[in-house]
């Protein structure tokens, strides 16, 4: 039973760049959530993708965009890079309307801006 | 604004003792509840939820709920050193959108 994988691991960015992240859900799963971990912090929710759609949306800025494909992968593309987007970006996966509450995570990207 | 608050410890606690984690929300509008475990560098691990009033078991891990006082609370039993992580929680309200809200963590540290 393949889990949630994220690419890449890890990522050195400089500000003002741009950056795609990808994640493929686990197998089985139709919905994909984004999140962001800053250190020493709990997850920040970004968005949620179900059928190809942005269904739900964190307090995260327009520069945090996304995609959902008919495999149900997904990236997460952050534009102008600034140094505070430094963190894990974490995806996790749920099944939706069974239990879109239940949200198995993949092992994050961490992205560094300098 | 929907807050989620733990304890950030560390909760230092020996080898084979019972470590006690807490966890309060703000929103009674919660229907569901989690516990993840994530070790330090890594992504969070689901270990168990809940979402009735009470305790649920499975195996050294006990979550504990109380809607009325808004509070769920996790007991790692004989604990060991490779429990050693943070531990985060977090709660569920599906009127509020399809997703997790979780508090910062608490760091807890097995000594053996």
């Amino acid at each position: 039973d393949a889990g949630v994988t994220q690419s890449p691991t890890h990522l050195i960015k400089t500000r003002g760049q741009q950056v795609t992240l990808r994640c493929s859900p686990k197998s089985g799963h139709d919905t994909v959530s984004w999140y962001q971990q800053a250190l020493g912090q709990g997850p920040q929710f970004i968005f949620q993708y179900y059928e190809e759609e942005e269904r739900q949306r964190g307090n995260f800025p327009d520069r945090f965009s996304g995609h959902q494909f008919p495999n149900y992968s997904s990236e997460l593309n952050v534009n102008a890079l600034l140094l505070g987007d430094s963190a894990l970006y974490l995806c996790a996966s749920s099944l939706a309307g069974v239990a879109f509450y239940e949200q198995y995570f993949g092992p994050g990207t961490r992205l560094t801006v300098t | 604004q929907k807050e989620v608050e733990q304890n950030s410890g560390p909760l230092s606690v020996p080898e084979g003792a019972i470590a006690s984690l807490n966890c309060t929300y703000s929103d009674r509008g919660s229907q569901s509840f989690f516990w993840y475990r994530q070790y330090s560098g890594k992504s969070p691990e689901l270990i168990m939820f809940i979402y009735s009033n009470g305790d649920k078991e499975d195996g050294r891990f006990t979550a504990q709920l109380n809607k009325a006082s808004q509070y769920v609370s996790l007991l790692i039993r004989d604990s060991q050193p490779s429990d050693s992580a943070t531990y985060l929680c977090a709660v569920f309200d599906r009127t509020a959108g399809n997703k997790l809200t979780f508090g910062g963590g608490t760091r807890v540290l097995v000594k053996p």
